[in-house]
C-alpha cells in the first residue's frame, strides 16, 4: 500500500525566506504525487501534481515540487515565503486503481509566517 | 463551475441524535469520496464510490456509519446514533473517473459538533 510521511507537524519561516516542507512517499509501484492547501475554514485545495511526466512540478502560488526518485521524496519549495501563506499543507499519493483510485494524504504540515 | 457542495455546513446536535450530511459532486466526476478530518487523526478516507457503487468501506469507524450514493450527483454520509467523539470536519470530494492522476476536488466540508 501506499503511504507518505510528512517531516514536521510545524514550520515557522519569516516572509520573504524559502518555504521547505517535506514529504517522502513509499510506493510499490511508479506514483502519482499531490500537494494540497487547506486555509483556515476550508476545504482542501490542489497545489499541484506529479503524474510521471517532468520531474519538477510547478503550481500555483509560486509553488514547486520536485519527484526524485532515488529519495521517494517530493518536497514542496517556494523562494519567498509571503504572509497569505500561512495554512496548513498535506502531501498525498494515490493508488494504482486505475479509473477507482483514491488519496492517502499525509498527517500534514502546519506553515507558519511571521514578520 | 460549481465545486463539490456539503450540506449542511455547520451542525450541532446532541449525543444520540441522527445526522445525516449531504453532498452534490461535480457533475461529470464519477467517484466520489468521504473523509473526516479531526486533530488526533488527520484526514481519514472513509469511504469512496466509483460509478455509484461502494468501492472501499474500510474506512468507516463502526456500524453507526453508514453512506450511500442513489445516483450520480447525489451522496450521504450518515451517522446513527451520533457520539461526541465523531464531532470532526466531514470532506466530501469527486474526481472525474480514469487515470489515477485525476486531481480529487474537495467540497467546503461539514462541521459537526456532538455534545
Amino acid at each position: 500500500a501506499q503511504s507518505v510521511t510528512q517531516l514536521g507537524s510545524h514550520v515557522s519561516v519569516s516572509e520573504g525566506a524559502l518555504v521547505l516542507l517535506r514529504c517522502n512517499y513509499s510506493s510499490s509501484v511508479p506514483p502519482y504525487l499531490f500537494w494540497y492547501v487547506q486555509y483556515p475554514n476550508q476545504g482542501l485545495q490542489l497545489l499541484l501534481k506529479y503524474t510521471s511526466a517532468a520531474t519538477l512540478v510547478k503550481g500555483i502560488n509560486g509553488f514547486e515540487a520536485e519527484f526524485k526518485k532515488s529519495e521517494t521524496s517530493f518536497h514542496l519549495t517556494k523562494p519567498s515565503a509571503h504572509m497569505s501563506d500561512a495554512a496548513e499543507y498535506f502531501c498525498a499519493v494515490s493508488d494504482q486503481g486505475g479509473t477507482a483510485s483514491k488519496l492517502t494524504f499525509g498527517t500534514g504540515t502546519r506553515l507558519q509566517v511571521t514578520l | 463551475d460549481a465545486g463539490v457542495i456539503q450540506s449542511p455546513r455547520h451542525e450541532v446536535t446532541e449525543m444520540g441524535q441522527e445526522v445525516t450530511l449531504r453532498c452534490k459532486p461535480i457533475s461529470g466526476h464519477n467517484s466520489l469520496f468521504w473523509y473526516r478530518q479531526t486533530m488526533m487523526r488527520g484526514l481519514e478516507l472513509l469511504i469512496y464510490f466509483n460509478n455509484n457503487v461502494p468501492i472501499d468501506d474500510s474506512g468507516m469507524p463502526e456500524d453507526r456509519f453508514s453512506a450511500k450514493m442513489p445516483n450520480a450527483s447525489f451522496s450521504t454520509l450518515k451517522i446513527q446514533p451520533s457520539e461526541p467523539r465523531d464531532s470532526a470536519v466531514y470532506f466530501c470530494a469527486s474526481k472525474p473517473t480514469g487515470s489515477a492522476g485525476n486531481t480529487i476536488y474537495f467540497g467546503e466540508g461539514s462541521w459537526l459538533t456532538v455534545v
